[in-house]
């Protein structure tokens, strides 16, 4: 079956520190990946998503590039901020399938 | 934001119990889904909807069960909640669902459900 892999954490960064979270997948065909972000206390939001192989998805300074000769789509953001503190998942949805199978987490600290 | 509420948002109960949770959207979405998020697992696919009144199981849905009866609600049934249920659950939607494999799914808020 479909699966995901990401990096554990927790991962503490000092603030513009450069952030990578590696996430790899295994599933047949070609499904769409995406990264979600969960805040303290809140529930998921859709970060950035990709939905063919080398499509990079983007935004608020994020971006994941869909390798499919890797099967990875790393997260990575150049200068990280306090705010961008919060809980990090990776997920893909397969091609013919109703349910998004995640990544089990990783918990991103930034200190001043 | 996607219009997805969530109730109650905390609830304490005693095993063996029954307890119902409630997810209520607006945005008028064909697809609905349960999950539920532990330390560990990251989220886990409880049941779906893809229609009123249409409802299918998923990864981990033994001890749970679904209805449906109008668009915008799509209620979680624990039919006699067990401690190994304590977790957070969250509600999803989405436009599409099967054929639409970049489908993205937006998420509610999240009921913290305890077990004693």
């Amino acid at each position: 079956g479909d699966s995901v892999t990401q990096m554990e954490g927790p991962v503490t960064l000092s603030e513009e520190a450069f952030l990578t979270i590696n996430c790899t997948y295994t599933a047949t065909g070609y499904p769409s990946l995406f990264w979600y972000v969960q805040y303290p206390g809140e529930g998921l939001q859709l970060l950035l998503k990709a939905t063919k192989a080398d499509d990079k998805g983007s935004n608020k300074g994020f971006e994941a590039t869909y390798r499919k000769e890797t099967t990875s789509f790393h997260l990575e953001k150049g200068s990280v901020q306090v705010s961008d503190s919060a809980v990090y998942f990776c997920a893909l949805k397969g091609a013919g399938s109703y349910q998004l199978t995640f990544g089990k987490g990783t918990k991103l600290s930034v200190i001043p | 934001d996607a219009g997805i509420t969530q109730s109650p948002r905390h609830k304490v109960t005693e095993t063996g119990t029954p307890v119902t949770l409630r997810c209520h959207q607006t945005e008028n979405h064909r697809y609905m889904y349960w999950y539920r998020q532990d330390p560990g697992h990251g989220l886990r696919l409880i049941h779906y909807s893809y229609g009123v009144k249409d409802t299918d199981k998923g990864e981990v849905s033994d001890g749970y069960s679904v209805s449906r009866s109008k668009t915008e609600d799509f209620l979680l049934t624990l039919e006699s909640a067990t401690s190994s249920q304590t977790s957070v659950y969250f509600c999803a939607i989405s436009e599409s669902g099967f054929y639409g494999g970049e489908e993205t799914q937006y998420f509610g808020p999240g009921t913290r459900l305890l077990v004693l």
